[in-house]
């Protein structure tokens, strides 16, 4: 149990569909963050949000949507997807911005056809 | 920009043997997270240090800030600690990290 749980695990789509990817963490963590993880390259930080406010975009395409309603859930939220889009996507929390550990969720396995 | 090499890419090791993971780093940081990612995706932190030297069971962590190196060391290797380990530096104020491409240890019984 990690304490951030990530859904769905795998999620296959076609390129016009919409779709959504689901992270809750229940640590009481104030910063969440996604990132993309490409095969054979490094973690790439898409988004963070510190108390519920994005903080970062990392040159991101439109075509990701993140939501974090509350401290406690992220959302991805997708539509048109690229094939080069598929990729591992984890969720991570952290107490506050900074020098403490981030807790990883364990990704959702995203393929696009 | 921060760039962070880790090596080997590849290491296959016997059960028992003692396991060495280098990363280096181009600029200064203010913080190196050691991080540990098996086959299932998920991400565990292992360390997480700005100087000297952290030990937790079997694993020891240790960094060398004026030559930008840290490694981390495995003793005892079991074939459960087959996975991805993967290196990540925070610079100055910055909350992002930088992360390396990982070593995928596999420790054969």
């Amino acid at each position: 149990e990690t304490g951030v749980t990530q859904t769905p695990r795998h999620l296959v789509m076609g390129m016009t569909n919409k779709k959504s990817l689901k992270c809750e963490q229940h640590l009481g963590h104030n910063a969440m963050y996604w990132y993309k993880q490409s095969a054979k390259k490094p973690l790439e930080l898409m988004f963070v949000y510190s108390l519920e406010e994005r903080v970062e975009n990392n040159s991101v395409p439109s075509r990701f949507s993140p939501e974090c309603p509350n401290s406690s859930h992220l959302f991805l939220h997708l539509h048109t997807l690229q094939p080069e889009d598929s990729a591992l996507y984890l969720c991570a929390s952290s107490p506050f911005l900074g020098n403490q550990p981030q807790h990883f969720g364990d990704g959702t396995r995203l393929s696009i056809l | 920009k921060n760039e962070v090499e880790q090596s080997p890419q590849n290491l296959t090791a016997q059960e028992g043997e003692f396991i060495t993971i280098n990363c280096s780093y181009s600029v200064g940081i203010s913080a190196l997270h050691w991080l540990q990612q098996h086959p299932g995706g998920g991400i565990v932190s292992l360390f997480m240090l700005s100087s000297g030297k952290k030990k937790h069971g079997r694993l020891i962590a240790t960094i060398n800030i004026q030559e930008k190196h840290s490694s981390l060391h495995i003793t005892a290797s079991h074939p459960r600690d087959s996975a991805v380990y993967i290196c990540a530096v925070k610079g100055g104020s910055n909350y992002k990290l930088t992360f390396g491409k990982g070593t995928l240890l596999t420790v054969n019984p």
